[in-house]
């Protein structure tokens, strides 16, 4: 069954950098888009960013743009957030999801995701 | 970027209630529009697809429906399972965008 396996959580400083990744199973990564989803403490869903299914399309929110970037190794099946210039309202669980329709730029929902990382920016 | 205004923002139902929570778009979104089930902050799960395919795993007294900008989600008898937090998500454009979620208590 498919399986999304997030990774690199923790705790850090304003300003300083962290990298997640998410590790895919039970399907055939290269095919789809991923994305990252956040939920700050007692918040709602924030929508951070996607990469399509073959790494050529990217997009962010505002919020994350110019310190956030995503990658994938589908060699490796296994997806990348790298969080620079953290700051503390960036602390949240980052979830990753799958596009649900294959072959496309973003996919046009998430059907499946991970159980989440917690990342705090603290002083 | 479209803008999600979910509502009510809250509600409270009894087991056998018909619930509806709308979600309007600041503008169309053809039938781009997903609902999201999240419970006690665990991942979310896909409930419903492009505005009314409603997903492997959920009832049938689950359903969507809408298009353009209104869109509605309909719980036709709420079982005690029921209760969770529901989003919106327009998957139109990027950047993607929730609505602010709506809480279903007993």
């Amino acid at each position: 069954q498919v399986q999304l396996v997030e990774s690199g959580g923790g705790v850090v400083h304003p300003g300083r950098s962290l990298r997640l990744s998410c590790v895919a199973s039970g399907f055939t990564f290269n095919s789809y888009p991923m994305h990252w989803v956040r939920q700050a403490p007692g918040k709602g869903l924030e929508w951070v960013t996607l990469i399509s299914y073959d790494g050529s399309k990217k997009s962010f929110a505002d919020s994350v743009k110019g310190r956030f970037t995503i990658s994938r190794d589908n060699s490796k099946n296994t997806l990348f957030l790298q969080m620079n210039s953290l700051r503390i309202e960036d602390t949240a669980v980052y979830y990753c999801a799958r596009g649900v329709i294959p072959y496309s730029a973003a996919g046009s929902g998430t059907d499946h995701w991970g159980q989440g990382t917690l990342v705090t920016v603290s002083s | 970027d479209i803008q999600m205004t979910q509502s009510p923002s809250s509600l409270s139902a009894s087991v056998g209630d018909r619930v509806t929570i709308t979600c309007r778009a600041s503008q169309s979104l053809s039938s781009y529009l997903n609902w999201y089930q999240q419970k006690l902050e665990k991942a979310p799960k896909l409930l419903i697809h492009a505005t009314s395919s409603l997903q492997s795993g959920f009832p049938s007294r689950f359903s969507g429906s809408g298009s353009g900008t209104h869109f509605t989600l309909t719980i036709s008898s709420l079982h005690p399972e029921d209760f969770a937090t529901y989003y919106c998500q327009q998957g139109y454009s990027t950047p993607w965008t929730f609505g602010q979620g709506t809480k279903v208590e007993i």
